[in-house]
């Protein structure tokens, strides 16, 4: 499969609660990144961490990145409404720098 | 930042007929595009790569003949998808990466394809 897994598939929290979703993979990579797809739109670029780096940090987000264990996590705090949308993380594998591989996706839903 | 257009951004056809989306990048040269499709609800599953002047890559399982992907400049790649039918109705969004910037591709806003 060319997919890596995310979970949860689904999550629905309240406006203000932190989110985190993790992300499992499958083969050595060059890096990790996050995305994030409004429901019928394009993707945004969120954050790329490296596979020498454990964790980063970029405004409400904070990446981790655990090599040994083929797992990455993305923590959103104080979520607000907009921040409702699909988030995937993408893989470049080491092999294949070329390619970018996506998880499986985790829908996040944010309650007022 | 770096712009990436797709156009149409949707398209309704008949079945059988065959439909041409393109892919530019705006304000840089893109040596190398990317092309995935999306069902719904589900992740982007990457279909071919193609570099400037070059023949496409493909991935397994996906018909060369079936998507004709062209890349004859360094701004603009085509996917053209022939004889279309119902099941190939999907959400087509291609990427595009500049040399320079390795690790980053640059995602267009996707097209709606619908096939009757």
């Amino acid at each position: 499969s060319q997919q890596g897994e995310e979970d949860p598939q689904a999550l629905s929290i309240q406006e203000g609660e932190n989110a985190t979703m993790n992300c499992s993979y499958k083969t050595s990579i060059n890096n990790l990144q996050w995305y994030r797809q409004n429901s019928g739109r394009g993707l945004v670029h969120l954050i790329l961490i490296r596979s020498n780096e454990r964790e980063k940090h970029s405004g409400r987000l904070r990446v981790t990145l655990d090599t040994s264990k083929k797992s990455s996590s993305l923590l959103i705090t104080a979520s607000r409404a907009a921040d409702t949308a699909s988030y995937f993380c993408a893989t470049v594998p080491y092999s294949s720098a070329s390619k970018i591989i996506f998880g499986s996706g985790t829908r996040l839903s944010i309650r007022p | 930042g770096a712009v990436v257009s797709q156009h149409p951004s949707w398209v309704i056809c008949k079945s059988g007929t065959s439909v041409k989306i393109e892919c530019r990048s705006l304000d840089f040269q893109a040596t190398t595009m990317f092309w995935y499709r999306q069902f719904p609800k589900q992740s982007l599953m990457l279909m071919a790569t193609s570099n400037e002047g070059s023949k496409a890559t493909y991935e397994q399982g996906v018909e060369k003949d079936k998507f004709l992907i062209n890349h004859a400049s360094l701004t603009l790649s085509t996917l053209t998808v022939t004889s279309a039918h119902p099941e190939d109705s999907s959400f087509y969004i291609c990427s595009a990466r500049e040399q320079a910037l390795y690790n980053e591709q640059f995602f267009g806003p996707g097209t709606r394809l619908t096939v009757l």
